[in-house]
């Protein structure tokens, strides 16, 4: 199986802030990594896929880049509502596989 | 808007099988371009896809759980399944359907999922 580590596992941050998650896979994954969000008793949420592919009705403040084997997704301003999860996954080779996680806290 | 609903037991005996079901409502079920799918995630761990299953019957399964796993889908009723054998305390999850969306080119993009329900492996 592809591996795909997340760096941080939490970070802690203020409205506002500018944040970077990162995403390492291994092997490469070439451009097939999608992020998605996820809330606490809620569905999870595709927020980008295709590396930097905004999927529609996501805000603009979520951003994705990276190729080959890394890849980080960034929120330029963050806001009350993105405390959440977020993960990246590889859809390159079956099974698809997920990042641990990064759980983001305001 | 598509949306997602698993429904089954919230326990399940050890060495029992788990048994969950999908509900799919707003279209396109039974269209091209998509599969659906099932994940879960163990409390405190990440996700972990746990197979697919396209609109003609054909699935893939993770293979460590290739000998436990069963996916199937009734388009009458646009349900699809998931039965899961000989389960144990590790198998308790949140587990969640979601639609995959492979017509965009991207074999394993997730873009509708269920909200997920909790199954605990418990006697």
């Amino acid at each position: 199986d592809i591996q795909m580590t997340q760096s941080p596992s939490s970070l802690s941050a203020s409205v506002g802030d500018r944040l970077t998650i990162t995403c390492r896979a291994s092997p490469s994954v070439y451009s097939y990594v999608n992020w998605y969000q996820v809330k606490q008793g809620e569905a999870p949420r595709l927020l980008i896929h295709d590396v930097s592919r905004l999927q529609s009705g996501v805000p603009s403040r979520f951003s994705g880049r990276g190729s080959g084997t890394d890849f980080t997704l960034v929120i330029s301003s963050l806001q009350p509502e993105d405390v959440a999860t977020y993960y990246c996954q590889q859809s390159y080779s079956i099974p698809p596989t997920f990042g641990g996680g990064t759980k983001v806290e305001v | 808007q598509v949306q997602l609903q698993e429904s089954g037991p919230g326990l399940v005996k050890p060495s029992q099988t788990l048994s969950l079901t999908c509900t799919v409502s707003g279209g396109s079920f039974s269209s091209g371009g998509y599969y659906w799918s099932w994940m879960r995630q163990p409390a405190g761990k990440g996700l972990e896809w746990l197979g697919r299953i396209y609109i003609n019957g054909n699935t893939n399964y993770h293979p460590s759980l290739q000998s436990r796993v069963a996916i199937s889908i009734d388009t009458s009723t646009n349900q699809f399944s998931l039965k899961l054998s000989s389960v144990t305390a590790a198998d308790t999850a949140v587990y969640y359907c979601a639609r995959g969306n492979y017509g965009s080119g991207n074999p394993a993009l997730f873009d509708y999922w269920g909200q997920g329900t909790l199954v605990t492996v418990s006697s």
